[in-house]
This record gives C-alpha cells, sequence and structure tokens, in this order.
C-alpha cells in the first residue's frame, strides 16, 4: 500500500529555535498533503493543507508564520515550527491522499521544546 | 454541525475476548468512512474505509459495520490480542472537504 515517511520521529530543541518536520509520499505523488497536530488524549487536529506548488492552507487559529509549510515537490512537504516554545510541544503527523489507497498517514514526530 | 462521536471512550477487555466499538456521525454530504489504529507515539494506520452502500468490510480479526441511514458504524475485533491496544479512530470524509476525526476509543488488552 501506500507509505508516507516522516522524519524525524522525535525532536527535542531548546526554546527560541526552529524545528523542521518532513513528510514524504514514498511510492505514489501527493499534489496535496496535511498537516495535524495532537495532544495527549485528544484526537488529530487539521492544522494546515499543504499544496504542491502553492500556498498553504492554514486552519483558523493557527499561525502561518510560526508553522511555516513548504510543499516544493510531489513527494515532499515540510513543516517548519519557528521560534518554537513549550507549548509547541505535541505529536505533529502528515498525510497525504493517494487515489488507490486513500489517505494515509506517516508516524508523526514527538516535539518536545526545553 | 458536522460531528463524530465514538462510544467507549475508553475500554478494558481480555485477551481473547471480542469487543465492539461505536461510531456515530453527522456529517453531511458523506463521502466515506474510515477505521484507523493507533498505537501511542505513532500515526494513524487504516484498517478499514467504506462508502456508502458498503454494510460490511473486514480486515483481518476487525470487521466494520455501516449503517448510512442512522448514521452509525461499529468497528468489531475479534478475539483480541495484546497488540491490539491501542486508540481506534472513526473517521468521515465529508464529501469534497477534509477528514472529521473522532476522538477514538481507547482499547487496552490485559492478559
Amino acid at each position: 500500500g501506500a507509505v508516507v515517511s516522516q522524519h524525524p520521529s522525535w525532536v527535542i530543541c531548546k526554546s527560541g529555535t526552529s524545528v523542521k518536520i518532513e513528510c514524504r509520499s514514498l511510492d505514489f505523488q501527493a499534489t496535496t498533503m496535511f498537516w495535524y497536530r495532537q495532544f495527549p488524549k485528544q484526537s488529530l487536529m487539521l492544522m494546515a493543507t499543504s499544496n504542491e506548488g502553492s500556498k498553504a492552507t492554514y486552519e483558523q487559529g493557527v499561525e502561518k508564520d510560526k508553522f511555516l509549510i513548504n510543499h516544493a515537490s510531489l513527494t515532499l512537504s515540510t513543516l517548519t515550527v519557528t521560534s518554537a516554545h513549550p507549548e509547541d510541544s505535541s505529536f505533529y503527523i502528515c498525510s497525504a491522499v493517494d487515489r488507490a489507497y486513500g489517505y494515509t498517514f506517516g508516524s508523526g514526530t514527538r516535539l518536545t521544546v526545553v | 454541525k458536522n460531528q463524530v462521536e465514538q462510544s467507549p471512550q475508553s475500554l478494558i477487555i481480555l485477551e481473547g475476548k471480542n469487543c465492539t466499538l461505536q461510531c456515530n456521525y453527522t456529517v453531511s454530504p458523506f463521502s466515506n468512512l474510515r477505521w484507523y489504529k493507533q498505537d501511542t507515539g505513532r500515526g494513524p494506520v487504516s484498517l478499514t474505509i467504506m462508502t456508502f452502500s458498503e454494510n460490511t468490510k473486514s480486515n483481518g480479526r476487525y470487521t466494520a459495520t455501516l449503517d448510512a441511514d442512522t448514521k452509525q458504524s461499529s468497528l468489531h475485533i475479534t478475539a483480541s490480542q495484546l497488540s491490539d491496544s491501542a486508540s481506534y479512530i472513526c473517521v468521515v470524509n465529508q464529501a469534497g472537504t477534509a477528514l472529521i476525526f473522532g476522538k477514538g476509543t481507547t482499547l487496552s488488552v490485559s492478559s
């Protein structure tokens, strides 16, 4: 089936630094990818929709300057958490849509800001 | 309001037993309904996808049902194993838009 690779699986960074998370569709092309955030014991919350070759669409309440999304190719989208603070600590998950297999999720990235 | 509600919130069963998880939705227009399994610290993994016309779909020990008239779905797990311990998420794809997630049911299988 379709595979979405997300990297890194976990990262610890200092407050004020930036962190980049990569999401790759390994065996299919994805014109659209999605970025989610998940707090403990909560469901996934859509942050933004990443569109190849154009600007991402952010959900209400998500700061676009805080969470920079780049979808430069049909197989890669990146999420950069800029000037991270402890409240940004969370589990970030990407997903991509494949016509045959539907939505496939990455394995997630656990971000801890200290 | 488009919502997906799951019950129970959490469930503990003994290894080898069966269980059924429930999902009710008010999403319209409806495209499809998906069940995902999410292990702690991992991304969701698809178990089943059902469209409007499908009533039942199985994936190994997992069997999902869908009643589009009553807008209800269930996920039945047969002969549970310790590895079934996870969060099970019901997700409804609203036609033409993104996914609407339930909050999930946390299943704990004990020996």
